[in-house]
């Protein structure tokens, strides 16, 4: 089956500064790869995601980039605020296939 | 829209017993998939329900189970309960034939004593 790998399982950043998440997949038929945020006390909130067919895509402060060859992608937050602390989660799974095999996380904490 | 509920939030159990949970997805959403939140090993997939069928299941024993009735609404269940069953226990629903996404409800927090 999948297996999803997720580094760093911490990272503090200075507020304004970017982080950067990685993780890397082991099964080549995954083509779905979504990124959660979970905030204490609530479930994880998906924040992007991408498929296979694109090596990148960005939503305001937020990016994900793809390397199929490698087999690991990577999620960037630019500009961080207070507000993006929180566990980052990564997920992989084939596009249409409802199980999600995630990563262990990562706790990102913005100093002010 | 109102997102995916689950209730209930907090429940406290003792060894022996057994537990049900319920979810009740985003309006228009027919698959419904658990997953089980701890420390330890993280999230972890238990099954997916579509049209009140199971249409995928992860490696948990038998003592975890679950339905889905025609309204989507989903209950799981969990017989004979250990202590390392104490975990969140997670709902998300997804479309399920217009993409991937899926989204979870907040969690029901599960303490076996």
């Amino acid at each position: 089956g999948e297996n999803v790998e997720q580094h760093p399982s911490t990272l503090s950043v200075q507020e304004g500064d970017s982080a950067v998440i990685k993780c890397t997949y082991s099964d080549s038929a995954s083509n779905y790869f979504p990124w959660y945020k979970q905030e204490l006390g609530k479930g994880p909130q998906l924040i992007i995601d991408i498929r296979s067919n694109v090596g990148e895509k960005k939503d305001q402060r937020i990016a994900v980039t793809l390397n199929k060859t490698a087999k690991h992608f990577s999620l960037h937050i630019t500009e961080t605020q207070p507000e993006d602390s929180a566990v980052y989660f990564c997920a992989a799974t084939i596009f249409g296939n409802e199980k999600l095999t995630f990563g262990t996380g990562t706790r990102l904490t913005i100093i002010p | 829209k109102a997102g995916v509920t689950q209730t209930p939030r907090y429940l406290i159990k003792t060894r022996g017993q057994q537990v049900t949970l319920s979810c009740s997805p985003i309006s228009g959403h027919r698959s419904v998939s658990w997953y089980q939140q701890t420390p330890g090993q993280g999230l972890q997939f238990l099954f997916e329900y579509f049209s009140e069928t199971q249409r995928n299941k992860g490696n948990f024993p038998g003592r975890f189970s679950g339905r889905q009735f025609s309204n989507s609404r989903s209950e799981m269940n969990v017989s004979t309960l250990e202590l390392g069953d104490s975990a969140l226990y997670l709902c998300a629903s997804s479309l399920a034939g217009d993409g991937n996404e899926q989204f979870f409800g907040p969690g029901t927090r599960l303490t076996v004593l």
